[in-house]
C-alpha cells in the first residue's frame, strides 16, 4: 500500500498569511503514459464530509478559491492557502488515487492565530 | 445538482451486520464509480472498496475482503454496503462518494453526508 504522510499535524496561522502543508507518498505517484499526478487535497470541517480542493496535485475544483493552490513533483506535495481566511478552519488531507487501496495522510488542522 | 444521499445513522449489536444506503441524484448513477471510505472517532479516513453502478463489478480493500459486501440498484440509482461480524472497531462514520471515470474514477469528487454506524 501506498503510504501518505503529512505535516504538520497542526498549524495556526494570522488571518491573511499563508499557510503551507506538506504530504510524501512512499512511492511515486506519478503515471509517466499521461504524465500526471494522481494526488487530491480534501478540506474536511467538523461534521461535514470531505470537499475536494485540488486534483491532479494542481487542478483547482470548480467553486473552490484561487487562494488554494497544490504543487509537488515525484513524492512530494503541498498545499498553500495563499491568505487564511476565517472559513479555512478545517483539516486537511492528502490522499493518492494512483492505485487501490487509495490512502489518506493522516490530516493536518488549521487554526487562526 | 449532485448529491450522494445517504441513510440514517444506526446502532448494532457485535456479530451483527449493518446496511448503508447512498442515493445518487442530478447525473448518469451508472456513468461514474461509487466508493465507500470510512472514519472511525479521532482516526483517518480508511478506503472500503469501489463498485462499478454499471456493471455491478466490486473492488473491496484487502482488510474487508470476505466481511463487505457492495451492491447496487439502478432502477433506483442507489448504491449499497453491507458490511458483516461487526465489532466496536467498526464504530465509524461511512461515507459513500462518487469517482467520474471522466477525470479519474478514483479520484473523489463528491460525498455523500456520512452514516454514523455504533457497534455496541
Amino acid at each position: 500500500d501506498i503510504v501518505m504522510t503529512q505535516s504538520p499535524d497542526s498549524l495556526a496561522v494570522s488571518l491573511g498569511e499563508r499557510a503551507t502543508i506538506n504530504c510524501k507518498s512512499s512511492q511515486s505517484i506519478l503515471y509517466t503514459s499521461n504524465k500526471k499526478i494522481y494526488l487530491a487535497w480534501y478540506q474536511q470541517k467538523p461534521g461535514q464530509p470531505p470537499r475536494l480542493l485540488i486534483y491532479w496535485a494542481s487542478t483547482r475544483e470548480s467553486g473552490v478559491p484561487d487562494r488554494f493552490s497544490g504543487s509537488g513533483s515525484g513524492t512530494d506535495f503541498t498545499l498553500t492557502i495563499s491568505s487564511l481566511q476565517a472559513e479555512d478552519v478545517a483539516v486537511y488531507y492528502c490522499q493518492q488515487y494512483y492505485s487501490p487501496p487509495l490512502t489518506f495522510g493522516g490530516g493536518t488542522k488549521v487554526e487562526i492565530k | 445538482q449532485v448529491q450522494l444521499v445517504q441513510s440514517g445513522a444506526e446502532v448494532k449489536k457485535p456479530g451483527a451486520s449493518v446496511k448503508v444506503s447512498c442515493k445518487a441524484s442530478g447525473y448518469t448513477f451508472t456513468g461514474d464509480y461509487i466508493h465507500w471510505v470510512r472514519q472511525a472517532p479521532g482516526q483517518g479516513h480508511e478506503w472500503m472498496g469501489r463498485i462499478n453502478p454499471n456493471t455491478g463489478g466490486t473492488n473491496y480493500a484487502e482488510t474487508f475482503q470476505g466481511r463487505v459486501t457492495m451492491t447496487r440498484d439502478t432502477s433506483i440509482s442507489t448504491a449499497y454496503m453491507e458490511l458483516s461480524s461487526l465489532t466496536s472497531d467498526d464504530t465509524a462514520v461511512y461515507y459513500c462518494a462518487r469517482g467520474p471515470p471522466a477525470r479519474s474514477p478514483n479520484c473523489l469528487d463528491v460525498w455523500g453526508q456520512g452514516t454514523t454506524v455504533t457497534v455496541s
